[in-house]
């Protein structure tokens, strides 16, 4: 099945300790990026990537850090989260970056940091 | 971003049609996608328009002007499932960038 897996789905941590997300998806797709949900704010861009080893920064990229050493996994790293990290966290890829690709979306991580 | 805007919530019944609409900044445009997005789920993909005019996809119809700015969603024949946030957002020409608006929730009642 074609999909875009992240884990963890929920995640409760304190302010400073280092956490991973982890986005893969089976689907070849070249473009990957990483959103954040706010209520009222809508999807905000954090990161996104255009191939293996090519990352740009999107709207809200303070705080993040990702990598795409593989096609098909793009990780979110926060080295020292903190309380404004708490957000509903999804992966998305389409196959191209193209202006017509749909993104898919994976299943959200939510992130409450203490 | 793309500035976008649209309606905070809305409300039909079960049978009727809504039309959601959206506004975006016009410069540096390159099409605009519809998703719709259940409490708790992931978005998921409904349509995408880059041509003035509207497009039809059974119950749903996403219809486009570029020179307004303006877009909207139409859902016919309300299902309760179709109770749910409806995300509008557009892709910049200069990077393909998607920018969302904070989302439309429909609520329909019986």
């Amino acid at each position: 099945e074609a999909q875009v897996t992240q884990n963890p789905r929920y995640l409760i941590t304190v302010t400073g300790k280092k956490l991973t997300v982890t986005c893969s998806q089976n689907m070849n797709h070249e473009y990957m990026s990483w959103y954040r949900q706010d209520p009222g704010l809508g999807l905000r861009q954090i990161y996104y990537s255009m191939n293996v080893e090519v990352t740009d920064k999107g709207d809200v990229p303070e705080g993040y850090k990702v990598s795409r050493k593989e096609k098909r996994n793009f990780p979110l790293i926060l080295e020292s989260p903190s309380p404004n990290q708490t957000s509903l966290y999804f992966c998305a890829s389409s196959s191209s970056a193209g202006a017509h690709y749909e993104q898919y979306f994976g299943p959200g991580t939510r992130l409450t940091v203490t | 971003g793309q500035n976008i805007d649209q309606p905070t919530e809305m409300t039909a019944t079960e049978g009727a049609i809504v039309q959601i609409n959206c506004t975006y900044q016009t410069s540096g445009f390159n099409g605009l996608f519809w998703y719709q997005q259940h409490a708790g789920e992931a978005p998921t993909f409904l349509s995408y328009n880059v041509l003035d005019g509207l497009e039809e996809k059974g119950r749903f119809s996403s219809f486009l002007s570029r020179s307004k700015g303006y877009s909207y969603l139409l859902l016919k024949e309300l299902q309760m499932k179709d109770s749910a946030s409806y995300l509008c957002a557009s892709v910049s020409s200069n990077d393909y960038k998607l920018s969302f608006g904070a989302g439309t929730t429909v609520t329909v009642r019986a």
